[in-house]
């Protein structure tokens, strides 16, 4: 079935202890992106990625960090987590050229 | 990046009854989409509406774009309970980087 995939689906954490989502897609898409979701502010892109090693930033980068690796991975890494990141966190994908998105189905993050 | 903005931000109807929502935006597009998200889960990508197309069908759903006044409006025919959800429009910007902007969100509620 092509999805994509978001682990851990529930993440309570302390202020300050790195942790790392992961994404992964089955479906050979070259584009991935991470979203956060907060009541009242709708969707915000953080990080993009256009293909494997080309990364770049979305309009809310600030504490986060991504890499690509390889086509289907595309974690999120906080390193140092605040509790302004508490939040809904999506991972999505698609083939190119703005086309529809696939979306993980969601990391819900506390940090205290 | 622009955002789509949705109107009206939560509506309620009963079920049979039509939904219309409107999004506004602000730049030029390469295309506008809508997406569902149902209680906090991932969004799913409803339809797809390009700059050059002024209307498109999808089953109970059809979508209007009018790029002179920058707004698109989604309309679900023949409501369903399991309609209720939030609705989104994103907007695929015309320089190619393949970014989607996301609007708030409208919340709409199907009363069985």
């Amino acid at each position: 079935e092509a999805q994509v995939t978001q682990n851990p689906r529930y993440l309570i954490t302390v202020t300050g202890k790195k942790l790392t989502v992961t994404c992964s897609q089955n479906m050979n898409h070259e584009y991935m992106s991470w979203y956060r979701q907060d009541p009242g502010l709708g969707l915000r892109q953080i990080y993009y990625s256009m293909n494997v090693e080309v990364t770049d930033k979305g309009d809310v980068p600030e504490g986060y960090k991504v890499s690509r690796k390889e086509k289907r991975n595309f974690p999120l890494i906080l390193e140092s987590p605040s509790p302004n990141q508490t939040s809904l966190y999506f991972c999505a994908s698609t083939p190119g050229t703005a086309g529809p998105l696939h979306f993980g189905n969601g990391t819900r993050l506390t940090v205290t | 990046s622009q955002q789509g903005e949705e109107d009206p931000q939560a509506l309620s109807i009963q079920e049979g009854e039509n939904a219309t929502m409107n999004c506004s935006y602000k730049t030029s597009i390469n295309n506008l989409q809508w997406y569902r998200q149902n209680s906090g889960r991932g969004l799913v990508h409803l339809i797809l509406i390009r700059s050059n197309e002024r209307e498109k069908h999808s089953g109970r759903l059809r979508v209007t774009l009018d790029t002179s006044k920058k707004s698109s409006s989604l309309l679900i025919t023949a409501s369903r309970a399991a309609d209720t959800a939030s609705y989104f429009c994103a907007t695929a910007d015309s320089y190619g980087n393949n970014r989607l902007a996301f609007g708030k969100g409208n919340q709409v509620v199907v009363i069985p």
